[in-house]
């Protein structure tokens, strides 16, 4: 079974101070993992995705992620956070397990904001 | 940017009654997805729909609910006999070999 914590349910910054939100999951297989964010009255946007390639992955609008195994996690990170960036994260996998249908489990999210 | 498309955007039913939930997919996608989210809770998957069948589905995904393709762009959500607790945002989102990408979502209230 896969399952996903997002360690923090509200993240507050600064304007122009870097961002870190963290995430870490459990797979039995080799998984994929993607962060989301949601705008509000907004669909689900995705930020980045990490699929068994480099462990660095870039996203859109400046942001980050490093897939480390050892430590099961996959935290999001921004050197410098935008009054745009505030929004709804999510931190999902996708578990690679074989006939899986590719389902997605998400993390609880995390409120992520900006003050000016 | 190709995007995926829900109606309605919101909808409001009354306990006991069918509603079918809309979604257009990127055109060019072969996989499609049903996942919702409770107020408060968590966004959980429903079903996966792959090559005209069901490939996945979650113990959400009992007899009251329905997926089918009708035609080559739309893909539904039919839920009937709707419960108060099926109260909820329901996500369509369709993939290709990357990421899903999700529609804006239908509010689905059940008085």
């Amino acid at each position: 079974a896969q399952s996903v914590t997002q360690l923090d349910s509200h993240v507050s910054v600064s304007e122009g101070t870097p961002v870190l939100l963290r995430c870490n999951y459990s797979s039995s297989y080799s998984p994929s993992l993607f962060w989301y964010v949601q705008h509000p009255n907004k669909g689900l946007q995705l930020l980045l995705k990490y699929t068994s390639a480099a462990t660095l992955v870039k996203g859109i609008n400046g942001f980050e992620a490093e897939f480390k195994k050892s430590e099961t996690s996959f935290h999001l990170t921004k050197p410098s956070a935008h009054m745009s960036d505030a929004a709804e994260y999510f931190c999902v996998v996708s578990e690679g397990r074989p006939n899986a249908g590719n389902m997605l489990t998400f993390g609880g999210g995390t409120r992520l904001m900006v003050k000016p | 940017e190709p995007e995926v498309t829900q109606t309605p955007s919101h909808q409001v039913t009354q306990m006991g009654q069918e509603v079918i939930l809309r979604c257009v997919p990127i055109s060019n996608h072969l996989y499609f997805y049903w996942y919702r989210q409770i107020l408060g809770q968590k966004v959980e998957f429903l079903v996966s729909f792959y090559n005209n069948e069901i490939s996945e589905k979650s113990e959400i995904f009992d007899d009251q609910f329905s997926v089918e393709r009708p035609d080559g762009s739309n893909f539904t959500l039919k839920i009937r006999s709707t419960k108060l607790e099926d109260s909820a945002m329901y996500f369509c989102a369709s993939s290709d070999w990357g990421g899903q990408y999700f529609g804006p979502g239908t509010r689905l209230l059940v008085l």
